[in-house]
């Protein structure tokens, strides 16, 4: 069955400071990828996504991530953060290929910013 | 553009009461999703659907049914609520189920659920 770990469960970080959050999950096959955003009181919002071509993608609001097949990483960066990145952040596995339909998520990673 | 919407935003109800809480989106997207979040747990996926009258159990769909006769509606029933259900339920929809593309999901504003 497909999961996904994420390490750190909170993280707390001065503005300006760079970021990585870490993502690994457990498939072998070919998966798409994705990272999700929830900012206080706000729904879930996709931030970026990773189902073919160049490992490395960027998304909004100057987040990149880099998919690694041979560490089945799937890592968010940012070099920068702000006050306005608090939030919680989502990693998101898919099986695609193959007959599954369901994304499943990792429990979160809970950013506080401080200004 | 309404997008997805779920109602009500917030309920309390008392164990053992049956719970219909609503999704509904105006994308005419064939899937659809329910998911819990609490903490320490994330996001579960309760049910989903590919399409209308397709429905189909995810992680944690014990005490939940779901039905799907129209495209654009998703209710999720809770037909005895006890006091572990109490969360935040979110329903989400994207165009195709993840494993086509890598279609994402668009999410609905959430329902907090408090079962006393």
């Amino acid at each position: 069955a497909q999961s996904v770990s994420q390490h750190n469960h909170h993280v707390i970080l001065s503005e300006a400071a760079s970021l990585e959050l870490g993502c690994n999950y457990s498939y072998g096959g070919t998966v798409n990828l994705f990272w999700y955003v929830q900012y206080p009181g706000q729904h879930l919002q996709l931030l970026l996504k990773y189902f073919s071509g160049d490992p490395l993608v960027k998304g909004i609001k100057g987040f990149e991530a880099e998919f690694i097949k041979s560490k089945f990483s799937f890592n968010l960066r940012k070099p920068s953060v702000q006050w306005s990145d608090t939030a919680e952040y989502f990693c998101a596995v898919n099986a695609g290929g193959g007959r599954d339909d369901k994304i499943i998520f990792g429990k979160g990673t809970r950013l506080h910013i401080l200004p | 553009d309404a997008g997805i919407t779920q109602s009500p935003r917030y309920k309390i109800t008392e164990t053992g009461r049956q719970v219909t809480l609503m999704c509904h989106q105006t994308w005419s997207h064939s899937y659809m999703f329910w998911y819990r979040q609490d903490l320490g747990h994330g996001l579960r996926l309760i049910y989903y659907s590919a399409a209308a009258d397709i429905t189909d159990k995810g992680e944690v769909p014990d005490g939940y049914v779901v039905s799907r006769s129209k495209t654009e509606n998703f209710p999720l029933t809770l037909e005895s609520a006890t006091r572990s259900q109490t969360s935040v339920y979110f329903c989400a929809s994207s165009w195709a189920g993840g494993r086509v593309s890598g279609y994402e999901q668009y999410f609905g504003p959430g329902t907090r659920l408090t079962v006393t």
